[in-house]
């Protein structure tokens, strides 16, 4: 099964509108994060949001924030005010509990800023 | 400046032959890590290591080999075992111990084509 959906494998917005990325996981650890990065067509991968399953509020930094609905076991990525630097393609990441802290990644998905 | 480095940044090799990339980082983290990722996928865990001298397979280790002699270095060997090696390589380090909110900084990626 997988442990990382993303659904949408291409998104299209309007340069300064928000966009929602959808992310939903399974795990039937009690302890994990969940992380998203985004991969520009330079191929890096850059960390943008972290999200801890004990964590009590949403993450945010700066126009990233993350909402995270548990019983849901979603965390969607929103970027606010999208700008054309945006374009780009985003994953979802999960690390379970435990001492090996790998991450487990979803497929991606593919956002397009429209001017 | 602190990060990883991966060279070199496009390789092409014969088949049947065996091939080194290389990564590097400076960030004195403990853990290190090795992701394939095919066109339009997300990235797929091959090795990972937590400490010198340690490593332990991924998802997808058949066909790969690495060494952790150094702290630093984390060197993966393409085998010529290995059936379908096209594909984009990142590196990744992190620290191991403290939050589980360490994030995974990732390296500038290999593309490696086998002709």
């Amino acid at each position: 099964a997988q442990k990382i959906t993303q659904t949408q494998p291409g998104m299209f917005v309007q340069e300064k509108e928000a966009v929602t990325l959808d992310c939903t996981y399974d795990t039937s650890d009690p302890s994990y994060g969940l992380f998203w990065y985004k991969q520009p067509s330079s191929g890096e991968m850059i960390f943008l949001i972290y999200q801890g399953s004990y964590d009590q509020q949403n993450a945010t930094e700066g126009r990233y924030s993350l909402n995270f609905q548990k019983a849901r076991k979603s965390a969607n990525l929103v970027i606010s005010a999208s700008q054309l630097g945006d374009s780009a393609m985003y994953f979802c990441a999960m690390r379970e509990g435990g001492s090996a802290r790998q991450l487990t990644f979803g497929s991606g998905t593919q956002l397009t800023v429209l001017p | 400046d602190g990060g990883i480095t991966q060279s070199p940044k496009y390789l092409f090799r014969k088949e049947g032959q065996n091939v080194t990339l290389s990564c590097e980082q400076n960030l004195n983290h403990d853990a290190m890590y090795w992701y394939r990722q095919d066109p339009g996928q997300g990235l797929r865990l091959i090795y990972y290591s937590q400490i010198v001298n340690d490593f332990q397979k991924g998802d997808i280790a058949e066909g790969y080999s690495v060494s952790r002699e150094k702290k630093e270095s984390f060197p993966l060997t393409v085998t010529s075992a290995q059936k379908n090696p096209t594909a984009f390589y990142l590196c990744a380090s992190s620290i191991v111990a403290g939050l589980a909110s360490n994030e995974q900084f990732f390296g500038p990626g290999t593309r490696l084509t086998v002709l």
